[in-house]
């Protein structure tokens, strides 16, 4: 079975504090994605990747970034974390580029103070 | 772009009956659908995905049947069971997405004894 995992299921942060979310697959997929889920909103992408040391800014990009040095791990970065960056946050892996399924981390629950 | 958007935010159904879980979108250029179920404090995990080039496709108690003449998207669950509770969503490809998965809103699906 795929495994992605994400390593922090619960993190408390301060404003203005750098967060690292960092997330690993098993499967060697090519494709990584981080998503922010919020209630009323759904799954909304904030960037992913297609390959190692690649990235592409999905729709709400704005105060991330990424990091992609091995296949297997992509890392999400908040470089000031403010309150409104308190979500839960969501990496995938993919084999098929677009049209194939995703497979999901348990999430990781930031909550900016 | 793609707007991805579920008919009932929530739906409570009895313990054996049938449930249906209604998703619309928008782009006819789409190709790939895909429902994905979430338990509370868990990361989406993939129930059925369809093609464009099918219009009903069955798994194990699910069905999923795909209208592309109105845009719709139906899940399709028998004998709903109290673990079948769960938030459901939706998601859709089309070849304007390259590589991402447009995701609804999701439903709330609630059984009761």
């Amino acid at each position: 079975d795929v495994k992605v995992t994400q390593s922090s299921r619960y993190l408390v942060k301060r404003t203005g504090e750098k967060v690292f979310l960092e997330c690993v697959q098993d499967m060697d997929h090519e494709n990584m994605f981080w998503y922010r889920q919020d209630p009323g909103l759904g799954l909304r992408l904030i960037y992913f990747s297609y390959d190692v040391k690649m990235k592409e800014k999905g729709d709400i990009p704005e105060g991330y970034s990424v990091s992609r040095e091995k296949k297997e791990r992509f890392s999400l970065i908040l470089e000031s974390a403010s309150t409104n960056q308190t979500s839960m946050y969501l990496c995938a892996s993919s084999l098929f580029s677009g049209a194939g399924e995703l497979f999901f981390g348990e999430g990781s629950r930031l909550t900016v103070l | 772009g793609e707007s991805v958007g579920l008919h009932l935010p929530t739906l409570s159904v009895q313990e054996g009956d049938n449930s249906i879980i209604n998703c619309a979108y928008s782009n006819s250029a789409s190709d790939y659908f895909i429902w994905y179920k979430q338990e509370s404090g868990k990361g989406p995990q993939f129930i059925i995905d369809i093609r464009s080039n099918m219009d009903k496709r069955q798994g194990q108690r699910v069905t999923v049947l795909l209208n592309k003449t109105v845009k719709h998207l139906s899940l399709q669950i028998a004998a709903t069971q109290p673990g079948d509770s769960a938030v459901y969503f939706c998601a859709v490809h089309n070849s304007n997405s390259g590589y991402a998965l447009n995701f609804g809103k999701g439903t709330s699906l609630l059984v009761t004894p």
